[in-house]
């Protein structure tokens, strides 16, 4: 079982520039979620899922854009990347309700 | 508002020692309760939950955590530390009507031999 899959595992970015944070589960699970992780700051929500087709906005979403185009899949795009947006960025799944949140292993990104 | 509080950044221990990592939450209605835990350089692993039923929950590696609803308080808790239970434990809560899942700050968990 792969689980959460995120992909790239590491990028570099110059100010200014765009990329897309591919997230993908195997698991069937409805919701979905992207967090990002800093230092002294914990786990910060960025947006989340509940259903394919519908998109929320968690405690940090300013500067983020997200898709959740079908169930698998759960992308976060930054359309003009910051230094603020160096990160660890995790992505989650969870089945219905009670159910707990599986992990992939992270996107490290550093913007210069 | 949704809200996690994990008051100590760090909790020192003896091997041997018990431990315990605070977490008190707000939430709408009744709170789904879990705790997570974060090795160096990889993702989070899951712990334990509280949904329903017995305040006091048993999860993995012999680590349990009591759900306190008077005080909104799940602290998580073992009776005798590893060195290798050294390691960055995050707690989160959803609601019950709600998927937002939020964590808290997290605590480093440091167990001396």
């Amino acid at each position: 079982n792969a689980g959460v899959t995120q992909t790239p595992k590491f990028q570099v970015l110059k100010t200014g520039q765009s990329m897309t944070l591919q997230c993908a589960q195997d698991m069937n699970h409805n919701s979905m979620y992207w967090y990002r992780q800093d230092p002294g700051m914990g786990l910060r929500l960025i947006y989340y899922s509940a259903s394919e087709g519908t998109t929320d906005k968690g405690e940090v979403p300013n500067g983020y854009n997200v898709s959740r185009l079908n169930k698998r899949e759960f992308s976060l795009r930054l359309e003009s990347a910051a230094p603020s947006q160096t990160s660890v960025y995790f992505c989650a799944s969870r089945p219905g309700t009670g159910g707990l949140a599986f992990f992939g292993q992270g996107t490290r990104l550093t913007v210069v | 508002a949704q809200s996690v509080a994990q008051p100590e950044d760090q909790v020192n221990v003896a091997e041997g020692n018990p431990l315990t990592v605070k977490c008190t939450y707000s939430v709408s209605g009744n709170p789904y309760l879990f705790w997570y835990v974060q090795y160096p350089n990889r993702g989070l692993q899951f712990l334990l939950k509280y949904i329903t039923g017995d305040n006091l929950v048993k999860g993995s590696y012999g680590f349990e955590a009591e759900f306190n609803k008077s005080q909104t308080s799940f602290h998580l808790k073992k009776p005798s530390a590893l060195v290798s239970d050294s390691a960055l434990y995050f707690c989160a809560v959803r609601g019950y009507n709600t998927d937002k899942l939020i964590f808290g700050t997290g605590t480093r968990l440091q167990v001396f031999p």
